[in-house]
């Protein structure tokens, strides 16, 4: 699987969005770019995942560059309870393959 | 819908018992499952690639002996450590894998070991 490099932490504003970017310069053709978040003291929560057209679903957006080396998180509104661990993370989705986790960048969201 | 459950939240234990945390899918069916360990203020870590009906595939330095893995079902999974030990404290994380066009991993809400 390919590596990914992220921000150790970042902050944002309430209300304001939160863009988290993550560099995967080694992608492969197949691999798809995932994104997780992880709560303090929880199990890891799925948010979108994509391979090479932007994605949006109701939590999130995926920004991915055209030559797929990166990618960005977007949190259109982000409130206090998205603080959190975002982990980003490329592998293939054909098949049930293991993620391999990062450090992932710490996400405060203040008031 | 993917719903992932492990029971027990919490567990303590004595050092030199063993320990059985159990991982379910409670909406789909899931051949592969993976097992996770998370130490504190550090990332998961995989431990074990587990798949129903087959023994598990353990990731390099995981004790494969201490860390008991059994898939007998498309809907459980379940991690014994035998004879624990209070390095063995961790938070131990499940998932499991749904196919929708692609894989998706669907995590449990994580199990916290704590051997005294």
């Amino acid at each position: 699987d390919a590596k990914t490099t992220q921000p150790p932490s970042m902050d944002c504003a309430e209300g304001r969005a939160a863009n988290l970017p993550c560099n995967h310069s080694t992608i492969s053709g197949n691999e798809y770019v995932y994104w997780y978040r992880q709560i303090h003291s929880q199990g890891p929560q799925y948010i979108i995942h994509g391979l090479k057209n932007n994605e949006t679903n109701e939590m999130a957006s995926l920004i991915i560059t055209e030559d797929r080396k990166s990618s960005t998180l977007i949190l259109p509104h982000a409130t206090l309870r998205d603080t959190a661990v975002y982990y980003c993370i490329v592998r293939v989705g054909t098949n049930a393959g293991k993620s391999t986790f990062g450090d992932g960048t710490t996400l405060t969201v203040k008031p | 819908g993917a719903v992932v459950s492990q029971h027990p939240s919490w567990v303590i234990c004595k050092s030199g018992t063993s320990v059985k945390i159990e991982c379910r899918s409670l909406d789909f069916q899931a051949t592969t499952m993976f097992w996770y360990r998370q130490f504190p203020k550090q990332s998961l870590m995989l431990m074990a690639t587990s798949n129903e009906g087959s023994k598990a595939t353990y990731e390099q330095g995981v004790e494969k002996d201490k860390f008991l893995i059994n898939h007998a079902s498309l809907t459980l999974s379940t991690l014994t450590v035998t004879s624990a030990h209070p390095e063995d404290s961790s938070f131990y994380i499940c998932s499991a894998a749904l196919h929708r066009g692609t894989y998706e991993q669907y995590f449990g809400p994580g199990t916290r070991l704590t051997v005294t």
